[in-house]
Formats: C-alpha cells, structure tokens, sequence
C-alpha cells in the first residue's frame, strides 16, 4: 500500500512561516491536497491540485509537490492557522492519507 | 451551498451491520460530475477513506475494506448511504460524508463535508 509520512508535529511563532512535509514514493508525479482540521469540526480543503487554493482559503496558505515530498506553506502564521492539517494523495484507485500533522502557534 | 448531513445509529454491537445515510441539499446525488465518498476517523487518529459513489451510482471501494462495504444512492431523496458489515470496536469512528469532483488523481479532492458523526462499537 502507498503511505504518505507527515511530520507529528510542527510548531511556528506567530507571523512566521510554516512549513508542514508530506512524504511519499513519487509523490511530485501526482497531484497533492491539503485539509485543515481544528478540534471537534469536519477537516476543511486549504490546497488541491498541489498548490491551488479554493474559494475563501487565505492567501498565505500555499503548496509546493516535487520528486518525494509535498509541502504546504503558512506564510505569517496566525494563531487562528493552529490545527491538524492531513495531505492527501490517490495512488492506484484508492485514496490515502498522511498522518496528519499537529501544527502548534506559539 | 451545498450541505451534507449525516445520520444513523450512534451505537452498534459487535459483528452487527452499521448503517448510515448521506442527506444532500443544495445539489443533485445525481449530477453529474459530482462524486460522493465516506471517510472516518477513530478519536484521536487519522483519517481514512472509505469508499465513493459516482453521479450514475458506480462504486469504489477501499481495498482494506471492501468486502465489508457496500454504498448506494436513492435519488428520490437525494441521499448516499453506507453499510458496514460485521463492525468490530476497530471500526468505532467519526464517519464523514464530503464530495468531490472526480475520480482522477486531478479531481479527488473531498471539497464539501457533513459535520460528521460519532459511531461507537460496543455491547
């Protein structure tokens, strides 16, 4: 089975820039999504397609997808950006997640 | 807007069928290029895909979980259901129902969510 590697935890000062990894075999030769999940509500689509962003997804949220490795870009972090965030890939006809990433703003 | 609720049993005993139904408004089970797929979460982990339902009721199926898995559609009341065979305490869960746009690795993105729902497996 594909596994996609997400890093535990992250953690980022308020106005900085975050960066949270998704890792996976061939990962840059498909396409990557980003969600956003906060405790108690349903995950909330920040990035599709590797690095477009759906309608009322801010701009400072930003994806990047090349060789092994995704990433989604926080530029001036807010303390309201502090949440679980899941990649998302489709390999061979079955949707996988990443782990999911704790993202901390302190 | 398009808005999904999900409902169903809040508990189920071990090795009984759980069942739950996908409520659609502000748009057509049946449109096409709309996509309807079921992901879950155990408290405190991950999520996990389920499966999917297409526009005209084609179904895809999480290979770990395919032969306990069966979604369908009713068109008169704009819903997408999913069952789940011979449920054990493993498969104790937030159950999501979200869209998505296509089956191709460009379009599977789950765009619209319901607020999902608790299912816990115990006796």
């Amino acid at each position: 089975s594909y596994d996609l590697t997400q890093p535990p935890s992250v953690s980022v000062s308020p106005g900085q820039t975050a960066s949270i990894t998704c890792s996976g075999d061939k990962l840059g030769q498909t396409y990557t999504r980003w969600y956003q999940q906060k405790p108690g509500q349903s995950p909330v689509l920040v990035i599709y397609q590797d690095n477009k962003r759906p309608s009322g997804i801010p701009e400072r949220f930003s994806g990047s997808n090349s060789g092994n490795t995704a990433t989604l870009t926080i530029s001036g972090t807010q303390a309201m950006d502090e949440a679980d965030y899941y990649c998302q890939a489709w390999d061979s006809s079955t949707v996988v997640f990443g782990g999911g990433t704790k993202l901390t703003v302190l | 807007q398009l808005q999904l609720q999900e409902s169903g049993p809040r508990l189920v005993k071990p090795s009984e069928p759980l069942s739950l139904t996908c409520s659609v408004s502000g748009g057509s089970i049946s449109s096409s290029g709309s996509y309807w797929g079921w992901i879950r979460q155990p408290p405190g982990k991950g999520l996990e895909w389920i499966g999917s339902m297409s526009h005209s009721g084609s179904t895809y199926y999480n290979p770990s979980l395919k032969s306990r898995i069966t979604i369908f559609g009713d068109t008169s009341k704009n819903e997408v259901s999913l069952k789940l065979s011979s449920v054990t305490a493993a498969d104790t869960a937030v159950y999501y129902c979200a869209r998505h746009p296509g089956l191709a690795a460009v379009a599977f993105y789950f765009d619209y969510w319901g607020q999902g729902t608790l299912v816990t497996v115990s006796s």
